[in-house]
């Protein structure tokens, strides 16, 4: 149980346009969702904290305006970068947590983003 | 602010034993998780310590001090799968139950 899914796995675009990410609850009800990006070798950043029919609270740094989420539902979160650039080049990661202990986040398996 | 450190790599042998050490500063501490990421996959949970002790689950455990601000995770019987990152993130008190995360230590097992 508890498998989040990310769709698209990987997505190339140029620059200017927009991608959007979208990270699934397949076997449970998330009332909070985690979007993070991760660059090679390094830790995850929490981008912003997603809850289901609010606005996403955003990590100091991270423009709202860019980075759009939406929370639409208990088993859907989908996060938009807009206007991409090549620096947004990055591996995308969400989480999600359940209304259970102990805590434990569920990670989908990622989206690779590259903008040309 | 809010910080935790761990070593940035290891290197063990395949059998051996092996402890990854984390120390934190966080306000509003709640407790400390483990997870394990290989290259090009997403995190996975490993451990979870609340209270301060040991946890064990299979090959690994995980140690707790809250008066130490530290905490350790230790592996067993090395695998070459086990190379990997491993990162230690500490829940903040609160709603969101959010994660503050190390930076990560890169174990290698070698043969």
């Amino acid at each position: 149980g508890a498998v989040v899914s990310q769709h698209p796995s990987w997505v190339i675009c140029k620059s200017g346009t927009s991608v959007k990410i979208e990270c699934r609850s397949l076997d449970f009800q998330a009332t909070t969702m985690f979007w993070y990006r991760q660059f090679p070798k390094q830790s995850l950043m929490l981008m912003a904290t997603s809850n289901e029919g609010s606005k996403a609270t955003y990590e100091q740094g991270v423009e709202k305006d860019k980075f759009l989420i939406n929370h639409a539902s208990l088993t859907l979160s989908t996060l938009t970068v807009t206007s991409a650039h090549p620096e947004d080049s990055s591996f995308y990661i969400c989480s999600a947590v359940t209304g259970q202990g102990p805590y434990e986040q569920y990670f989908g398996p990622g989206t690779r983003l590259t903008v040309t | 602010g809010q910080s935790l450190e761990q070593p940035s790599e290891v290197t063990a042998v395949e059998g051996a034993i092996v402890q990854i050490n984390c120390t934190y500063q966080t306000s509003g501490f709640y407790g400390l998780s483990w997870y394990q990421q290989h290259d090009g996959g997403a995190p996975t949970f490993l451990s979870y310590n609340a209270l301060d002790g040991l946890e064990e689950t299979g090959r690994f455990s995980s140690f707790l001090s809250r008066s130490d601000s530290y905490g350790y995770l230790l592996l067993q019987e090395l695998q070459m799968k086990d190379s990997a990152s491993y990162f230690c993130a500490a829940y903040h008190a609160g709603n969101n139950r959010k994660l503050i995360w190390g930076l990560g230590t890169s174990l290698a097992v070698n043969p």
